[in-house]
């Protein structure tokens, strides 16, 4: 399967600064980058969609200037959670889009604002 | 867009007993219905899929039954073990767009 790596795996921040994570496909390119926010005891909700050379698209409710997506290159997306708030607090996954078929994850990142 | 349901949101078994998790979809055009596990803090894994060509896949313990007519599908775990316990989501998709399960919590009791 494909290979997802995402870091940090774990972060802790203070309010109002920002955060950025990584996410690279190893083994394959990625023109697709999904990036979805688990809050605890609770299932993936998908924030917004990135494209290789294009805008993210956010779904509803995700405000577009609080989390950037970057998606530059066909390995690499980032999201920077920017002035972090503690109800920020989650974990954040990354999947590239590969077409029909199994959906591949990264290892997914513990943001704790302070 | 795409509804998917899952039911229950939590579940305790008895180890060697069974454990079945329902999910049931809303969109017609889904074809591709996979299973993940994810235990805590890791990314989701998954354990079993199945398409909408199918109506049933089984994979040692782990078996997935599919009714389009309906739109619903079942998780089937036989002969659970401890090891089972984890965060179960089901999912539905087309294409590259994958709407998830809200998530069952199964606990296997030693």
């Amino acid at each position: 399967g494909a290979v997802v790596s995402q870091h940090p795996s774990w972060v802790i921040c203070k309010s109002g600064t920002s955060v950025k994570i990584e996410c690279r496909s190893l083994d394959f390119q990625a023109t697709t980058m999904f990036w979805y926010r688990q809050f605890p005891k609770q299932s993936l909700m998908l924030m917004a969609t990135s494209n290789e050379g294009s805008k993210a698209t956010y779904e509803q409710g995700v405000e577009k200037d609080k989390f950037l997506i970057n998606h530059a290159s066909l390995t690499l997306s980032t999201l920077t959670v920017t002035s972090a708030h503690p109800e920020d607090s989650s974990f954040y996954i990354c999947s590239p889009g590969q077409g029909e078929g199994e959906a591949f994850f990264g290892q997914g990142t513990r943001l704790t604002v302070v | 867009g795409e509804n998917v349901e899952q039911h229950p949101s939590t579940l305790s078994v008895q180890e060697g007993d069974s454990a079945v998790i329902k999910c049931t979809y809303s969109d017609s055009a889904s074809n591709y219905f996979p299973w993940y596990k994810q235990e805590l803090g890791k990314r989701p894994q998954l354990i079993i899929d199945i398409r909408s060509n199918v109506g049933e896949k089984k994979d040692q313990r782990i078996a997935v039954t599919l009714n389009k007519t309906a739109k619903h599908f079942s998780l089937h775990i036989t002969e659970t073990q401890p090891e089972d316990s984890a965060v179960y989501f089901c999912a539905a998709s087309k294409g590259n767009q994958f709407y998830f399960g809200t998530g069952t919590s199964l606990t296997v009791i030693p």
